[in-house]
């Protein structure tokens, strides 16, 4: 593995249904972000990790909840998927969590479907 | 509240060179990120301004002015691989990066 991988890489979910999205990294960073980009609209953050065992709220996090249970693995899960959830989902990482030139660097996404 | 602007489309020629502009509103402000997104792609890193000036790098270019809240990316020798969307960010005062909606740059031969 070299950098962030994703999966799925898409999914068609009924509504009210559980999905967790899976992101793993390999660069030892220790920062972890999720995404969600949707047409017309700017990179939102949804829930991000400084460090493995801390996680914080972004802009959007209602309906999402997030684990980083050690530094590699940031799982993304939708406790009861509704059809506004429908988006391309990026996990992204970097290696200090905002501290100066803190370039994030971006999983190939999930495309998420919710009927 | 924070808010990012820039174009939401341009259309530049190959071979010539093209200005996308960005202005920025945030409650502080910690860098500049420019970013490139293909269709269909994850964005990857371009350029990343904290000082004002021009930052360098082969046929792109990234300006910063901080008093204006005022950034441009300049791409010169334009391929058609350029064809892509060019994300602006600014990492505000929680070290949070703050998004533009993107500029969809389109090459024509």
């Amino acid at each position: 593995i070299a950098g962030i991988t994703q999966a799925p890489t898409s999914q068609i979910l009924a509504a009210g249904r559980r999905m967790t999205l899976r992101c793993t990294q390999d660069m030892r960073h220790n920062a972890m972000y999720w995404y969600r980009q949707d047409l017309g609209l700017g990179l939102r953050l949804i829930h991000y990790s400084n460090t493995a065992g801390t996680t914080g709220k972004g802009e959007v996090p209602d309906g999402y909840s997030v684990s980083r249970a050690n530094t590699d693995d940031f799982p993304l899960t939708l406790a009861s998927a509704v059809p506004s959830q429908t988006s391309v989902y990026f996990c992204a990482s970097s290696d200090s969590g905002g501290q100066g030139e803190d370039t994030q660097y971006f999983g190939p996404g999930t495309r998420l479907t919710v009927l | 509240g924070q808010n990012i602007d820039q174009p939401t489309e341009m259309t530049a020629t190959e071979g010539a060179i093209v200005q996308i502009n960005c202005t920025y509103q945030t409650s502080g402000f910690n860098g500049l990120f420019w970013y490139q997104q293909h269709a269909g792609e994850a964005p990857t890193f371009l350029s990343y301004n904290v000082l004002d000036g021009l930052e360098e790098k082969g046929r792109f270019s990234s300006f910063l002015s901080r008093s204006k809240g005022y950034s441009y990316l300049l791409l010169k020798e334009l391929q058609m691989k350029d064809s892509a969307s060019y994300l602006c960010a600014v990492m505000d005062s929680n070290y949070q990066l703050i998004w533009g909606a993107g500029t969809k740059l389109i090459i024509k031969p």
